[in-house]
């Protein structure tokens, strides 16, 4: 069974610019979620799909950036324009639904952003 | 607010060796916890989770102890090899599932 990917891997790009972040979860996987890891500091949540409803985007940071989830199957996060402070490493993790809540999150390699 | 903390930000080990990683958490109402482990260019990868209703649970050369009382939870890891050299990180579930993660502990195997 493949894990999660995210594309790409690596990106770099100017003040200003827009980025595109895609993230495939794992197959069969409802939930979707978006962390990001700006340098020295903990991994933060950023927000949650469930198939393709946000159910909390509440750690988003502010409004330039968008998460889109079409059809419920692989997500993209957009940063619009891109700012100094959004370099860091974007994660994209998947679970399965389950009635009670609480599942394993399985993480992708993550995407390494460089705003210069 | 509630956190989610570890107690050292560096660890070094003898291979061979077992090595034990801490966490503190400060929210009583926390029914899930995680372990992850992340290697140098990868994502977060499950090692072990336990929740809030079990004190003890063992995995493949790990084993997580959860104490309630004292909000802490930790991670046993057996005769450590290089392999296990990698940041780790615990998470808490506060039932909605987001996670909330630690600053993460870089553990070092010395051979």
């Amino acid at each position: 069974e493949a894990g999660v990917t995210q594309f790409p891997s690596h990106s770099v790009i100017e003040k200003g610019q827009t980025v595109t972040l895609r993230c495939d979860p794992i197959s069969g996987h409802d939930n979707l979620y978006w962390y990001r890891r700006v340098m020295g500091k903990e991994i933060k949540f950023l927000l949650h799909f469930v198939k393709e409803s946000k159910q909390d985007e509440s750690g988003m940071p502010n409004n330039r950036f968008l998460a889109e989830r079409t059809g419920g199957t692989y997500s993209t996060l957009k940063v619009q324009p891109a700012e100094l402070e959004d370099s860091g490493v974007y994660f994209c993790a998947s679970s399965r639904l389950e009635a009670r809540g609480t599942d394993t999150q399985y993480f992708g390699p993550g995407t390494r952003l460089t705003v210069l | 607010g509630e956190s989610v903390g570890l107690h050292l930000p560096t660890l070094s080990v003898q291979e061979g060796d077992n090595s034990i990683i801490n966490c503190a958490y400060s929210n009583s109402a926390s029914d899930y916890f995680i372990w992850y482990k992340q290697e140098s260019g990868k994502g977060p990868q499950f090692i072990i989770d336990i929740r809030s209703n079990m004190d003890k649970r063992q995995g493949q050369r790990v084993t997580v102890l959860l104490n309630k009382t004292v909000k802490h939870l930790s991670l046993q890891i057996a005769a450590t090899q290089p392999g296990d050299s990698a940041v780790y990180f615990c998470a808490e579930n506060f039932g909605n599932e987001k996670l909330t993660f630690g600053t993460g502990t870089r553990l070092t195997i010395i051979p």
